[in-house]
């Protein structure tokens, strides 16, 4: 089943507790993103990677690392996590650009 | 920049009737324009695009939207609401002309249909 798989789904976490979710994709796809997700701003792109060892700032992109050594896996990294961090994650991915992007089931993460 | 404005919170509409969600969007040059839906503790499921071509465009679950180049609009309708389509709603673009941005998102529509 084509898909889109992000661990942990939920997570409580203090801050400065560096923290990794990961992101693996299962259809060979080259674009790869995260997201977040907070109620009245819809989701806002973190990250974006075009391809391996490819990687952009979305519009949010403090506090935040990615990398992308190889192409199913796009794990994003918080070093020092903030409580305004707080938030709704989702990972994404496309086979191009103009195609429509696949999803995962989101993690939702608590920094207190 | 690219931008996507849902000028509407929530709608409501009663099973039956006919709904309609609006999508306002800015690029510099040509967009591809999406809609996305999510429903609860859900990630987000793909419903339509447009890329090129024919400016009305049908997805899933009868859902269709209509390009407005004029008007920069990616309306959201379906001709007979059901109550399953209760749902948070988001239109996506993305710039032609950008070779590197996925998609920014507008800040969703939360549609609510009553029996």
């Amino acid at each position: 089943e084509a898909q889109v798989t992000q661990n942990p789904r939920y997570l409580i976490t203090v801050t400065g507790k560096k923290l990794t979710v990961t992101c693996s994709q299962n259809m060979n796809h080259e674009y790869m993103s995260w997201y977040r997700q907070d109620p009245g701003l819809g989701l806002r792109q973190i990250y974006y990677s075009m391809n391996v060892e490819v990687t952009d700032k979305g519009d949010v992109p403090e506090g935040y690392k990615v990398s992308r050594k190889e192409k199913r896996n796009f794990p994003l990294i918080l070093e020092s996590p903030s409580p305004n961090q707080t938030s709704l994650y989702f990972c994404a991915s496309s086979f191009q650009g103009y195609t429509e992007a696949f999803f995962g089931q989101g993690t939702r993460l608590t920094v207190v | 920049a690219q931008s996507v404005a849902q000028p509407e919170d929530q709608v409501n509409v009663a099973e039956g009737n006919p709904l309609t969600v609006k999508c306002t969007y800015s690029v510099s040059g040509n967009p591809y324009l999406f809609w996305y839906v999510q429903y609860p503790n859900r990630g987000l499921q793909f419903l339509l695009k447009y890329i090129t071509g024919d400016n009305l465009v049908k997805g899933s679950y009868g859902f269709e939207a209509e390009f407005n180049k004029s008007q920069t609009s990616f309306h959201l309708k379906k001709p007979s609401a059901l109550v399953s389509d209760s749902a948070l709603y988001f239109c996506a673009v993305r710039d032609i002309g950008n070779a590197g941005n996925m998609l920014t998102f507008g800040g969703g529509t939360r549609l609510m249909v009553k029996p």
